[in-house]
């Protein structure tokens, strides 16, 4: 059971937009922590997606994109491409824990 | 250009133990906090633990599931990063990565990951 909750899988048809929610509670993105976002392609390393909630890394399109509110954060992906399918995770910190990093499960993107 | 180069991993019988190295580059590595995080098959990715800089005096800690068994470690004047891994289980199994963390924002880039396998 992942301290950060996801759903398991989304989908969407090339050129849609889809949303993957990451749902935390109030002792880690409630209690201001910031969320990061990580793409990881199939047979590969997680890759940097968002950072600090809204943040792209040079690179990353602008197709990508992050926000927070609450006790929750969002990963929007515009203009989906099949390139786009894998796996994507949401990280921040949890103050019950220490301040230990927490991760949600993972979403599954499919593209249709 | 961010580089994070884990050593290569094994099959390793319960009980036994195991070290790994992650070798870093393109950044000044005696500035970061470092953590390990794994990955078992098909699942998701879980934090194993966290080593510290020289201003925090290189501190440690650890997921709950680990402690007490896993060390890590950091040479600085080498630029590396170890985990060494003892009294392993076979839940143990998984990708271990290596991850910096970064200093303004916690996010990680990470290194290509090694497999160890738990197994009798």
């Amino acid at each position: 059971q992942s301290v950060l909750t996801q759903p398991p899988s989304v989908s969407g048809a090339p050129g849609q937009r889809v949303t993957i929610s990451c749902t935390g509670s109030s002792s880690n993105i409630g209690a201001g922590y910031d969320v990061h976002w990580y793409q990881q392609l199939p047979g590969t390393a997680p890759k940097l997606l968002i950072y600090a909630n809204t943040n792209r890394p040079s690179g990353v399109p602008d197709r990508f994109s992050g926000s927070k509110s609450g006790t929750s954060a969002s990963l929007a992906i515009t203009g989906l491409q099949a390139e786009d399918e894998a796996d994507y995770y949401c990280q921040s910190y949890d103050s019950s824990l220490s301040g230990s990093a927490v991760f949600g499960g993972g979403t599954k993107l499919t593209v249709l | 250009e961010v580089q994070l180069v884990e050593s290569e991993g094994g099959l390793v019988q319960p009980g036994g133990s195991l070290r790994l190295s992650c070798a870093a580059s393109g950044f000044t590595f005696s500035d970061h906090y470092m953590d390990w995080v794994r990955q078992a098959p098909g699942e998701g990715l879980e934090w194993v633990g966290r080593i510290r800089d020289k201003a925090n005096s290189y501190t440690t800690q650890y997921a709950a599931s680990v402690k007490g068994r896993f060390t890590i470690s950091r040479d600085d004047s080498k630029n590396s990063l170890f985990l060494q891994m003892n009294s392993l289980k076979t839940e143990d199994t998984a990708v271990y990565y290596c991850a910096r963390v970064g200093r303004n924002s916690g996010s990680y880039r990470w290194g290509q990951g090694t497999l160890v396998t738990v197994s009798s």
